[in-house]
């Protein structure tokens, strides 16, 4: 069974740019979720997508949005980019079964790198 | 609102020792508290989490945490780590859903031969 795939795996901006990132979940899990990495801040929960539809959603300015379509496949876009911008995107994948017991599958991230 | 707090950004440790790895929460509900670890240039894999029951709770790769609520800690523990065990971990929590986790800062773990 394929893991979550995140790409791309690098990405290089300048400022004022936009950005789209791409989630593919595990085949058969419903939810996505993101997450910001740096190590300033370490990690933080952006927001997760259940049947296209935003559940839940972190402290992150407007900037920050995503989608999600019919097959699960997610993306999050960053609009006008900032320095601070610059991070480990981490996406992860559940059955979302409404309990803490379901279990997070995480992606190898991509690293944005805005100059 | 919840907070993790993880004491020791860096524990380097020689090979075949015990290691413990702190975490302390703080949450006004009850709460469900997991650790993951990320291998470089990866993304962040589960070792364990406790949501009720035993508070010794037993992970993979031969790590087990547990949970002390008078104390708000849920700290890592192996009796003997290996080279690669070299990773960073993160204590997480949650109020009730798995996929909206609050991570404490990092404790980068470094194996010593």
């Amino acid at each position: 069974k394929a893991g979550v795939t995140q790409t791309p795996r690098y990405l290089i901006k300048t400022r004022g740019q936009q950005v789209t990132l791409s989630c593919s979940p595990i085949s058969g899990h419903r939810s996505v979720s993101w997450y910001q990495q740096t190590p300033g801040q370490g990690l933080q929960f952006l927001f997760e997508y259940f049947s296209e539809t935003q559940r839940n959603k972190g402290n992150f300015p407007g900037r920050f949005s995503g989608r999600q379509f019919s097959n699960s496949r997610s993306e999050m876009n960053v609009s006008t980019l900032e320095l601070g911008d610059s991070a480990l995107y981490l996406c992860a994948s559940s059955l979302a079964k409404q309990s803490p017991e379901e279990k997070l599958f995480f992606g190898s991230g991509t690293q944005l790198s805005v100059l | 609102a919840q907070s993790v707090t993880q004491l020791d950004s860096q524990v380097p440790v020689f090979e075949e020792a015990p290691v413990e790895l702190r975490c302390n929460y703080s949450s006004s509900v009850s709460v469900y508290l997991f650790w993951y670890v990320q291998y470089p240039n990866q993304g962040l894999q589960l070792l364990l989490k406790y949501l009720s029951g035993s508070t010794l709770v037993k992970g993979i790769n031969g790590f087990e945490a547990e949970f002390n609520k008078s104390q708000t800690s849920f700290h890592l523990r192996k009796p003997s780590v290996h080279i690669s065990d070299t990773a960073e971990y993160f204590c997480a929590v949650s109020d009730g859903s798995a996929r909206q986790l609050t991570f404490g800062s990092g404790t980068q773990l470094t194996v010593l031969p």
